[in-house]
């Protein structure tokens, strides 16, 4: 079983607050990435990152940015949230294959 | 065209059916299949991983992979209730993962 924490698990928040939801992986893996879920939607890749320091942006545009400082920690910051970006945020850390967190469930009203 | 071609259902099957999902993908540079389930609001959870190609058993669970033909499949004997969810199959070219769409499946009493 896959060691992967995402917090919060849920999140209500006004437009135009800064928001970090936290991802944080005990397993020692340096492959990260930030998917983007709407409900019985397709994942959508917003970030990744091979590493310390090391950060990409994925397929999908996303105004969010991470950062990755530590190989365990994985946050991503949303400056000035918004309606558009209400979601499911999932983490994700992979060896061979990919184990996902229990995901973060934003709104923004 | 998709990497990964996977049809979304719904599919409706009676307690104890057979379940057969399957997906086809493009990028014969691929060399690990997955199978994730999902439940809804939930992050996705790792239910088979193979390398290659072959067959793989788990359970009620039987994953094969037929690289010829770009085709993965996924088979469930039994079904049960618990196992109504949304399932995702992806494919790694070992740096990045590619998502199928995910079939809906529901297990009637």
């Amino acid at each position: 079983e896959a060691d992967i924490y995402q917090t919060p698990r849920y999140l209500v928040i006004g437009t135009g607050k800064k928001i970090t939801l936290e991802c944080s992986q005990t397993m020692g893996h340096d492959k990260m990435y930030w998917y983007q879920q709407d409900p019985g939607m397709e994942l959508h890749l917003i970030h990744y990152s091979y590493g310390v320091n090391s950060t990409e942006k994925g397929d999908l545009s996303s105004e969010s940015t991470v950062s990755r400082i530590r190989t365990e920690h994985f946050p991503l910051t949303l400056e000035s949230a918004r309606p558009s970006h209400t979601s499911q945020y999932l983490c994700a850390s992979r060896s061979d294959t990919q184990y996902f967190g229990p995901g973060t469930r934003l709104t923004v009203l | 065209q998709k990497e990964v071609e996977q049809d979304p259902g719904p599919l409706s099957v009676p307690e104890g059916a057979i379940v057969s999902l399957n997906c086809t993908y493009s990028n014969s540079a691929f060399q690990y299949f997955m199978w994730y389930r999902q439940y809804s609001r939930k992050g996705p959870e790792l239910l088979m991983y193979t390398y290659s190609s072959g067959n793989k058993e788990d359970g009620r669970f039987t994953a094969q992979v037929d690289k010829s033909s770009k085709y993965i499949s996924l088979f469930i004997r039994d079904s049960q209730p618990s196992d109504s969810a949304t399932y995702l199959c992806a494919m790694s070219d070992f740096n990045k993962f590619y998502f199928g769409s995910g079939t809906k499946l529901n297990v009637k009493p």
